[in-house]
């Protein structure tokens, strides 16, 4: 079954406890993305990969990285955590170049306090 | 920086028909894509507008003209399934922008 796995699916942690959400996808997907989810915000792209070592900034990198050591993975690390960081996230896959149809996660909700 | 902007709620009664408009600030950008996504699930993909004009997928449709710099969601035989959230979102270089998000809510 074509599929994004992320996880946790949730996860409470206190402020500048390094974390890491873990995502996967199993499609040979060239293209991931990470997105956080606010109320009334809408998706907001944190960071996206083009391939493997191919790593950029979305519209809200600040206080995030990322990798891209392997095709199929691609962790968001949050170095020191803040309560600003508390959303839902979600990371995405999709080929690039075709019909843009992105594939996501079931989503990581985050607390920090 | 690019920016689309959609209603923040939109009601209609099933059976009916419903549109989503979605506007955009942007040039230079690919496509207009369409998601749905229920209750802070992952979100699901519907439609994708290279070109002017409609696409048609089964009950939903969708809508570009770069021209106007707007696009929409048609949403016909409305079921209350139907209830969601809906996003608008274009491929501009290498990034996918979204807009804020349409909840629809769908009455008996």
């Amino acid at each position: 079954e074509a599929q994004v796995t992320q996880n946790p699916r949730y996860l409470i942690t206190v402020t500048g406890k390094k974390l890491t959400v873990t995502c996967s996808q199993n499609m040979n997907h060239e293209y991931m993305s990470w997105y956080r989810q606010d109320p009334g915000l809408g998706l907001r792209q944190i960071y996206y990969s083009m391939n493997v070592e191919v790593t950029d900034k979305g519209d809200v990198p600040e206080g995030y990285k990322v990798s891209r050591k392997e095709k199929r993975n691609f962790p968001l690390i949050l170095e020191s955590p803040s309560p600003n960081q508390t959303s839902l996230y979600f990371c995405a896959s999709s080929q690039v170049g075709v019909n843009t149809e992105a594939f996501f996660g079931q989503g990581t909700r985050l607390t920090v306090v | 920086g690019q920016s689309l902007e959609q209603p923040s709620e939109v009601t209609a009664v099933e059976g009916a028909i419903v549109q989503i408009n979605c506007t955009y600030q942007t040039s230079g950008f690919y496509g207009l894509s369409w998601y749905q996504q229920h209750d802070g699930g992952a979100p699901t993909f519907l439609s994708y507008n290279a070109l002017d004009g409609l696409e048609e997928t089964g009950r939903f449709s969708s809508f570009l003209s770069r021209s106007d710099s707007y696009g929409y969601l048609l949403l016909q035989e409305l079921q209350m399934k139907d209830s969601a959230s809906y996003f608008c979102a274009v491929e501009y270089g290498n990034k996918l922008v979204f807009g804020a998000g349409t909840i629809l809510r769908v009455k008996s």
